[in-house]
C-alpha cells in the first residue's frame, strides 16, 4: 500500500471551499485513492474515489493530475457540520484492508 | 452500501472481565473487518473476520486477546479478553463495500470501551 501525506489540521469559515492535499509519491499504476469523513463518535464514512482527472459527486470533488503523486479533495461551500477528520488511502482492488493514516482534521467556524 | 449496527455503544468495564462487541450487516457481505481508534487517533486495524473460518489478525493482535466470530455473512462479533485499562478504546467493525478498494466501505458507529 502507498504511503501518504496529509495536512494535519485545515481551519475554514462557513461557505469557504476547502482543499486538502494529500501526497502519495509511490503510488502504483493499479491503485485508486479513496477519501474517507469521520465525525466525533462515529465510524469513517466513504466520500469519494478515484483514479485520474477529475471526479465529483453530490459532497466532494476529487482532483488526480497527471503524474497521480498526489491528489486534492475539495469541499464546496462548508458548512459548521463539515467538520470532521478527512483521510486519504490509497490501494489497488487486491488491497480490501483499509490502511488509515493520520488524516487531516478540518475546522469550519462561523 | 450495507448499514451496520453495532452494539453496546459504550461500556465501562472491571479490568480482567471481557466485553463481546456485536456487528450486524442489512445485507450479506463476504469481508468484515475490527479496528481499534484509540482517542485522537487514527483507525487501526485488528483482524479480517473470515466467514467459515478464524480470523486473520494483524501484526500486534492475537487470537486469545480479541477472539472473533463469524458465524454468517450478515453477523461478527469482536471479543476483548482480560481487559486492562490499556485496552480503553474505540472498537469499530466495518463491512466491504460493492467495489473497488474502500469503494463503499461501511463502519458502525463504534464501541466506546473504558476499563476501569
Amino acid at each position: 500500500l502507498a504511503k501518504t501525506t496529509q495536512p494535519i489540521s485545515m481551519d475554514s469559515y462557513e461557505g469557504q471551499e476547502v482543499n486538502i492535499t494529500c501526497s502519495h509519491n509511490n503510488i502504483a499504476t493499479n491503485d485508486y485513492i479513496t477519501w474517507y469523513q469521520q465525525f466525533p463518535s462515529q465510524g469513517p464514512r466513504f466520500i469519494i474515489q478515484g483514479y485520474k482527472t477529475k471526479v465529483t459527486n453530490e459532497v466532494a470533488s476529487l482532483f488526480i493530475p497527471a503524474d497521480r503523486k498526489s491528489s486534492t479533495l475539495s469541499l464546496p461551500r462548508v458548512s459548521l457540520s463539515d467538520t470532521a477528520v478527512y483521510y486519504c488511502l490509497v490501494g489497488d482492488e487486491g488491497d480490501y484492508k483499509l490502511s488509515f493514516g493520520a488524516g487531516t482534521t478540518v475546522t469550519v467556524r462561523a | 452500501s450495507a448499514v451496520i449496527s453495532q452494539k453496546p455503544s459504550r461500556d465501562i468495564c472491571q479490568r480482567g472481565t471481557s466485553l463481546t462487541i456485536q456487528c450486524q450487516v442489512d445485507s450479506q457481505v463476504t469481508m468484515m473487518f475490527w479496528y481499534r481508534q484509540q482517542p485522537g487517533q487514527s483507525l487501526t486495524l485488528i483482524a479480517t473476520a473470515n466467514q467459515g473460518s478464524e480470523a486473520t489478525y494483524e501484526s500486534g493482535f492475537v487470537i486469545d486477546k480479541f477472539p472473533i466470530s463469524r458465524p454468517n455473512l450478515t453477523f461478527s462479533t469482536l471479543t476483548v479478553s482480560n481487559m486492562s485499562p490499556e485496552d480503553s478504546s474505540i472498537y469499530l467493525c466495518s463491512a466491504e463495500g460493492a467495489g473497488l478498494l474502500g469503494y463503499g466501505y461501511t463502519f458502525g458507529s463504534g464501541t466506546r470501551l473504558t476499563v476501569v
